[in-house]
Order: C-alpha cells, then structure tokens, then sequence
C-alpha cells in the first residue's frame, strides 16, 4: 500500500518551455501533496504544500508564477515548471499524505534537465 | 525555527554491526517522528515510524524516541552494505494532522556499511 507514481521520471527540454510534471497517489486518497526539490549531494527543498481543491501554500523564495501547483482531485497533483532555464535543472520529488494519517510517501521523481 | 539536527557523516560500520543513527530536534511541541532512506539518485522511503517515547522494532530497525532529550534515534542490526545510504530523520509538529501541516526533514546521515 502507499505507492505514489510520478510521471515523466526524466525529462529534457529547450530553455524557454514549460514542463508539466504529474504526481498520482495509486491506492490512497492524498488530500495533501507536497513538492521537493534536490540538487546533487544536497538535502531536500520543500517547494509548495498543496491540498486538494485548495491553491498551494509556497515556500519563500520559491515563485509561484514560475512553479504552477494543481491539486484538482484526491490522487493527483501537477506541478508546470514554466519558462524553465538550466538552473532549474533539478531532481523534482513529490509526496503525498491521506487525510487523518501522518506519514508522507515519496513518489520515484522527475529528473528535469534544461539545456 | 524549527530545526532537526542530523550529523552528515559518513557513518562507516563494517558488515554485521549495529548502525547507530542520531537525530535531534528544536520543537519541543513536536508528536510524529520519522526515518527515511533515500539511495544515491533515488526518492526517500520511509522505513519507520515512532509516535511515543520508547522503542519501536520492526525487522533489523529499531527507532528510539525521547520526548525529553528531544532525541530521536535509529539502530540497524547486523548491517548489509545493501543498508549504505542516506538517513533522513523527520518531525512533525502535531500528532492530530490539520492539512497544513510539513514533516520538518534533517539534512540526512551518509551511511556506509565496509563489506
């Protein structure tokens, strides 16, 4: 039980186009979503906190506009990294938590590669 | 600011030996506890769980909690090199999770098991 999915687990793409990345909880209702983000040999980056039917709660620092976050429904989450550029080149890891529980289970993640 | 405090490592422990993992925390208000094991270029997999003070065993792994030391900790018996990884210990503010609540994650233990 608790398997979380992610799709694409790698992607390339141009300077100047936009990514979509989805995160799918396959046997649990998530009503919360989170996004990661780690470089190499760094710790994880907590992005956006995001709830089903609700808009996503940002870290600082992190832009909204440039990472848009949907939740529409209790088993995925999309998270676009538009315009993207080299330095968002990253390793995107999303996990999700049923309602009511307290553990939190990691999708595999997106290995992004802006060239 | 919340914080948990991990040492980075490496942690070297030959084959067969008791890994001991260490891990402290700020928030003295903090309820869940978690271990999780992130492989090089792989996601973190939560591994165990630990909500009261005292001793949770589940298989090699054994987590300890003590709310007063505000220390958490984690052995792994008879250590496999399938065991070196990194070891992220994580905390969350609440034992009854509203949807806003985050796991406050350490920046992860590097362990390596010496065949």
């Amino acid at each position: 039980g608790a398997v979380v999915s992610q799709h694409p687990s790698w992607v390339i793409c141009k300077s100047g186009t936009s990514v979509k990345i989805e995160c799918r909880s396959l046997d649990f209702q998530a009503t919360t979503m989170f996004w990661y983000r780690q470089f190499p040999k760094q710790s994880l980056m907590l992005m956006a906190t995001s709830n089903e039917g609700s808009k996503a709660t940002y870290e600082q620092g992190v832009e909204k506009d440039k990472f848009l976050i949907n939740h529409a429904s209790l088993t995925l989450s999309t998270l676009t990294v538009t315009s993207a550029h080299p330095e968002d080149s990253s390793f995107y890891i999303c996990s999700a938590r049923a309602s009511g529980h307290y553990e939190q289970y990691f999708g595999p993640g997106t290995r992004l590669t802006v060239t | 600011q919340k914080e948990v405090e991990q040492n980075s490592g490496p942690l070297s422990v030959p084959e067969g030996a008791i890994a001991s993992l260490n891990c402290t925390y700020s928030d003295r208000v903090s309820q869940s506890f978690f271990w999780y094991r992130q492989y090089s270029g792989k996601s973190p997999e939560l591994i165990m769980s630990i909500y009261s003070n005292g001793d949770k065993e589940d298989g090699r792994f054994t987590a300890q909690l003590n709310k007063a030391s505000q220390y958490v900790s984690l052995l792994i018996r008879d250590s496999q090199p399938s065991d070196s990884a990194t070891y992220l210990c994580a905390v969350t503010r609440l034992a009854a999770m509203n949807r806003d609540d985050k796991i406050i994650f350490g920046k992860g233990t590097r362990l390596h098991i010496l065949p």
